[in-house]
């Protein structure tokens, strides 16, 4: 079975502060595939990145960076100089082919509540 | 490309009604999920569609609910005498074959009075 672990249920910054999610997962497959999604107060699920199992290389997109490392089976997302428009719910998720089947469903964390305030 | 559409973006029944959900998926997706996301909790994985066939079923889909996806195009979902424990939002996602990456919908959030 698949499982996403974010640990921090809610996070508290000021703007332009540096802030990290984490993200642990677990799961049998040898081939699987990372994400990140983020749901602002509008509710809609916005994708944010996908890396697959053989791609440890980090990640960086402006001023979001994320660090995958198979040897701790974590996937840590950091937001460099948070903004207001940054607050949201992020979730961590994991697809892979479970035995039996593959049908790449997501298998997502509880979320970390992220509020940057002014 | 107008992302995924849901249709409706909120219903109030009462217990025991039925009520259907529709989905449009991106153009060009031949995959479609339907997941449920209750307060606090991530999205809940119900059931799968590679083009018009119903690949797999979560252990959350009762038999009060049922999904089609005629065609291969949209996708509808049915919850029969929904009760109290059904009040939730129903998110729809879509994905190329070849890509993992899942673009999710608005979603029709529920209430089950």
């Amino acid at each position: 079975a698949q499982k996403v672990t974010q640990a921090q249920t809610e996070i508290s910054v000021v703007e332009k502060e540096d802030v990290t999610l984490d993200c642990v997962y677990e799961t049998r497959d040898t081939t699987y595939y990372l994400f990140w999604y983020k749901q602002p107060p509008s509710g809609e699920l916005v994708f944010l990145i996908r890396r697959n199992s053989f791609d440890e290389q980090n990640e960086i997109s402006g001023r979001y960076s994320w660090n995958f490392q198979k040897s701790t089976s974590s996937f840590n997302f950091t937001i460099t100089a948070s903004q207001v428009v940054d607050s949201a719910v992020y979730f961590c998720a994991l697809s892979g082919q479970d035995s039996g089947g593959s049908n790449y469903k997501l298998t997502f964390g509880k979320g970390t509540l992220l509020t940057v305030n002014p | 490309d107008t992302g995924v559409s849901q249709d409706p973006r909120h219903k109030i029944t009462k217990r025991g009604q039925n009520v259907t959900f529709r989905c449009d998926p991106i153009s060009e997706h031949n995959r479609l999920y339907w997941y449920r996301q209750t307060l606090g909790q991530g999205p809940e994985f119900l059931t799968y569609f590679q083009n018009e066939a119903q690949l797999e079923k979560s252990r959350l889909l009762s038999d009060r609910f049922s999904a089609e996806r005629p065609k291969g195009s949209f996708s509808t979902l049915e919850i029969q005498r929904t009760e109290q424990g059904d009040s939730a939002m129903y998110l729809c996602a879509s994905s190329l074959a070849v890509r993992e990456e899942q673009f999710f919908g608005p979603g029709t959030r529920l209430t089950v009075l």
